[in-house]
């Protein structure tokens, strides 16, 4: 069975600018998470998507969004970013919500905002 | 909101010797506590996970950890330590009711290296 895929796995952008990452989660997977790592933060939640609905949020301004789609597969917006944006976003997936079930990470992408 | 501190940022073992990690968590309820572990250009992996029953947890690739509430402890042990056991790893909470902020929490990592 495939893993949690992520595209793309790096990214260089420039402040101001939006982007938009992708998450396949492992088939079956209904629940996606994100998540934000810096070496300042750590490891931060940003939201979680259960069956296209997000099921709860981070402490994150509202630059961060998120969707999922009807397969599951998610992706997440950053609008006018900034320089503090720059991070590696981890998805993961899980069959129901991330504290009941397993959490499977992707490899994460590596955002670097100039 | 639940919170989570791993006090040691970095620790060095040599291979063979005992490991113990330790986390220490804040909630009022009882929690959801994880231990993940990341390699090197890996993604996070799950190593054990403790939601109620047994306060001796055991875990893959040899680790264990036990909750210990009047501590609010959840350390992670393993008997002896691997080369392969360099990582970085991290505690996690999880709060057992659903708000609007309060999600799994990552502690700031523990990075383990391994002398030979």
């Amino acid at each position: 069975k495939a893993g949690v895929t992520q595209t793309p796995r790096y990214l260089i952008k420039t402040r101001g600018q939006q982007v938009t990452l992708s998450c396949s989660p492992i088939s079956g997977h209904r629940s996606v998470s994100w998540y934000q790592q810096t070496p300042g933060q750590g490891l931060q939640f940003l939201f979680e998507y259960f069956s296209e609905t997000q099921r709860n949020k981070g402490n994150f301004p509202g630059r961060f969004s998120g969707r999922q789609f009807s397969n599951s597969r998610s992706e997440m917006n950053v609008s006018t970013l900034e320089l503090g944006d720059s991070a590696l976003y981890l998805c993961a997936s899980s069959l129901g919500d991330s504290l009941n079930y397993e959490q499977y990470f992707g490899p994460g992408t590596r955002l670097t905002v100039t | 909101a639940q919170s989570v501190t791993q006090p040691d940022i970095h620790i060095t073992v040599s291979e063979g010797a005992s490991l113990e990690l330790r986390c220490n968590y804040s909630y009022g309820a009882t929690p959801y506590l994880f231990w993940y572990v990341q390699s090197p250009g890996q993604g996070l992996q799950l190593l054990l996970k403790y939601f109620s029953g047994d306060t001796l947890v055991q875990g893959i690739k040899g680790f264990e950890a036990e909750f210990k509430r009047s501590q609010s402890s959840f350390n992670l042990r393993k008997p002896s330590v691997h080369w392969s056991d360099a990582a970085e790893y991290f505690c996690a909470v999880g709060a057992s009711v659903k708000t609007s902020y309060d999600k799994v929490i990552f502690g700031p990592g523990t990075s383990l290296s391994v002398i030979p």
